[in-house]
């Protein structure tokens, strides 16, 4: 079985400054690992996504996230931030041979002027 | 523009009711999935379909009933709903392939008074 931890519920950032959500997982077997943003009234879009090969994955909107297969992280991150990007922001993985995704509870993301 | 259509966005209806969602997508995507967004909660995996057949059943009481008459649509039938029944219902399609990714629906918002 598998888990997903989103420690923060929320993270206030002013902005063009850096900001950096955490994810933790655990699972018995190799994963997918996502990260999906929901703006207020929508429904979720992928940002990005890891599979396999490097662990420095880019998405869209300037996010990138590093999987750490020994910290059994995937950390979000961007280097400066826009109001813009004020959303919730979903963890989620899969493991390998399943079609279920488990997400986190979210992290609330909000950018202050 | 999403690729998956969900209506109605708003609902209100009483205990007594019945009532029906529709999702739809024209992405030429094989699985389609109804979640469950309630506050402060993870997104909870109600029902998945795989080329129309259901392939899970999250545990969901009886008064939620699924249909999937082809691939490229869903339906969620509520009926004698509870308060606690109140969240966000989302709908999701991917290809066949976990690493996939899901492409979600902006959802329906559904209060029960």
């Amino acid at each position: 079985a598998q888990s997903v931890t989103q420690l923060d519920s929320q993270v206030p950032v002013f902005e063009e400054a850096p900001v950096e959500l955490r994810c933790n997982y655990s699972s018995s077997v190799s994963v997918y690992l996502f990260w999906y943003v929901q703006y207020p009234n929508q429904g979720l879009q992928l940002l990005l996504k890891y599979l396999s090969g490097s662990t420095l994955v880019k998405g869209i909107n300037g996010f990138e996230a590093e999987f750490n297969k020994s910290q059994t992280s995937f950390h979000l991150r961007k280097p400066s931030v826009h109001i813009s990007d004020t959303a919730e922001y979903f963890c989620a993985v899969c493991g390998s041979g399943t079609y279920k995704y488990i997400f986190g509870t979210g992290t609330r993301l909000k950018v202050l002027a | 523009e999403t690729g998956v259509t969900q209506t109605p966005r708003h609902l209100v209806m009483g205990m007594t009711n019945k009532k029906s969602l529709k999702c739809e997508q024209h992405l030429g995507h094989n699985a389609m999935y109804w979640y469950k967004q309630s506050a402060k909660k993870p997104l909870e995996l109600m029902f998945v379909y795989n080329f129309k057949e259901q392939t899970e059943n999250n545990s969901v009481p009886s008064r939620f009933s699924p249909e999937c008459p082809n691939s490229s649509h869903l339906f969620l039938h509520l009926h004698t709903l509870q308060p606690e029944d109140s969240a966000l219902y989302l709908c999701a399609s991917s290809q066949d392939a976990p690493d996939y990714g899901y492409t979600f629906g902006s959802g329906t918002r559904l209060t029960v008074v």
